[in-house]
């Protein structure tokens, strides 16, 4: 159980171009998913917060104007790059709360990642 | 200073050893941690979560919290080639979503 996936795995695209990056919870429903940025040797860092239905919250320093989050669907967000530059690319993670047991903290369950390349 | 301090390693041993990874933290809010096991290129996977002091055990993981000195650990008992990978600590203030995460230990298992 709570499996997460991401399409693509893998993407390539020109500088200015702008690239969507799905992310889905395959076998429970996520009222709340997470966008995280990992660049080589370095940890995870969250850029924002996506609750279906209601706009996504973004960290500071994150622009919500470049990086935009819909959260369509109780099993679907969705993450775009708009113009798209090399200092973008970066291995992008979502993840999706899965409801825990009684008592215990929700906990997130992590996608396989998008690794975006801008030439 | 960070939030959460993590030796990147990497750290080598052999087959069959015992492996301890640890991490350190300044925000003592935090209460709820976890153990994250990433290979390379791929996102994430939960090993363990614990939200309070001492020791949980799942097979040949153990994870340790001691909140006093904000230091929690990482055991692989008896590892495996097949363990080689980057091991993440996460935490978080409990009641909220927000993962802080450490910078990741590399672990090499070697047979």
């Amino acid at each position: 159980g709570a499996v997460v996936s991401q399409h693509p795995s893998r993407v390539i695209c020109k500088s200015g171009t702008s690239v969507k990056i799905e992310c889905r919870s395959l076998d429970f429903q996520a009222t709340t998913m997470f966008w995280y940025r990992q660049f080589p040797k370095q940890s995870l860092m969250l850029m924002a917060t996506s609750n279906e239905g209601s706009k996504a919250t973004y960290e500071q320093g994150v622009e919500k104007d470049k990086f935009l989050i819909n959260h369509a669907s109780l099993t679907l967000s969705t993450l775009t790059v708009t113009s798209a530059h090399p200092e973008d690319s970066s291995f992008y993670i979502c993840s999706a709360k899965s409801p825990g047991l009684a008592g215990a903290q929700e906990t997130q369950y992590f996608g396989p990642g998008t690794r975006l390349l801008v030439l | 200073q960070k939030e959460v301090e993590q030796d990147p390693g990497p750290l080598s041993v052999p087959e069959g050893a015992i492996v301890s990874l640890n991490c350190t933290y300044s925000n003592s809010a935090f209460q709820y941690f976890m153990w994250y096991r990433q290979y390379s290129r791929k996102g994430p996977e939960l090993l363990m979560y614990t939200y309070s002091s001492g020791n949980k055990e799942d097979g040949r993981f153990t994870a340790q919290v001691d909140k006093s000195s904000k230091y929690i650990s990482l055991f692989i008992r008896d590892s495996q080639p097949s363990d080689s990978a980057t091991y993440l600590c996460a935490m978080s203030v409990l009641g909220t979503d927000k993962l802080i995460f450490g910078t990741g230990t590399r672990l090499q298992v070697f047979p």
